[in-house]
């Protein structure tokens, strides 16, 4: 157990629909990322937010944002969803800003439909 | 863009033999590297790391060579066991600003 939290662990939907992903890190970390697992793409980074404030981003479409709240737990948000964002999305944490090791959670399965 | 590539996309070897995983990496500027195992349907797992400034670091069971003259890293698993079989990724720090992963490499542990 990494002490890293995601709910749901499984969501299905329908294509067009919005959902929302929950992260809580482990205690004492500053640091939230999400990624996308999905079989043709790997581990791809979305984005970082570090104490509250994005710190980077990577492949994150438009139709996807985040934020990370005081409580430093986060969201994803994924809108007008398409049947190729069926994925895994995992979210880790880690102490600092960057190169840190980061622990991931045991993730969460979107299927669309 | 930088990248990081695996040379092999599966692996099997006999269990208590040694194993070892390569991956090449193109962003010469990148100093920091990470070995995670991810076991089917969980998180990946922090193995081992080393920055740019070693050449090699060992861990329990686990070492990583960094070649960066070809831009090279390997993980070495001594002695591999049925838990070890598993995806494995490198990932580059990109230069501190976020990770980039290879597409991995399936271990697998024969009996």
């Amino acid at each position: 157990d990494s002490g890293v939290t995601q709910t749901p662990k499984h969501l299905i939907t329908a294509t067009g629909q919005r959902v929302t992903l929950r992260c809580s890190p482990r205690s004492g970390d500053l640091s939230v990322y999400w990624y996308q697992q999905s079989l043709d793409q790997g581990l791809q980074f979305l984005i970082q937010y570090y104490n509250g404030e994005e710190r980077a981003k990577g492949n994150i479409l438009e139709r996807f944002s985040a934020q990370q709240f005081p409580d430093l737990h986060s969201e994803l948000n994924l809108s007008s969803l398409e049947l190729g964002d069926s994925a895994l999305y995992f979210c880790a944490s880690s102490v600092g800003r960057a190169q840190d090791t980061q622990y991931f959670g045991p993730g969460t399965r979107l299927t669309v439909l | 863009g930088e990248s990081v590539g695996l040379h092999l996309p599966t692996l099997s070897v006999q269990e208590g033999d040694n194993s070892i995983i390569n991956c090449a990496y193109s962003n010469s500027a990148s100093d920091y590297f990470i070995w995670y195992k991810q076991e089917s349907g969980k998180g990946p797992q922090f193995i081992i790391d080393i920055r740019s400034n070693m050449d090699k670091r060992q861990g329990q069971r686990v070492t990583v060579l960094l070649n960066k003259t070809v831009k090279h890293l390997s993980l070495q698993i001594a002695a591999t066991q049925p838990g070890d079989s598993a995806v494995y990724f490198c990932a580059d720090d990109n230069y501190g600003q976020n990770f980039v992963f290879g597409p991995g490499t399936r271990l697998s542990v024969l009996p």
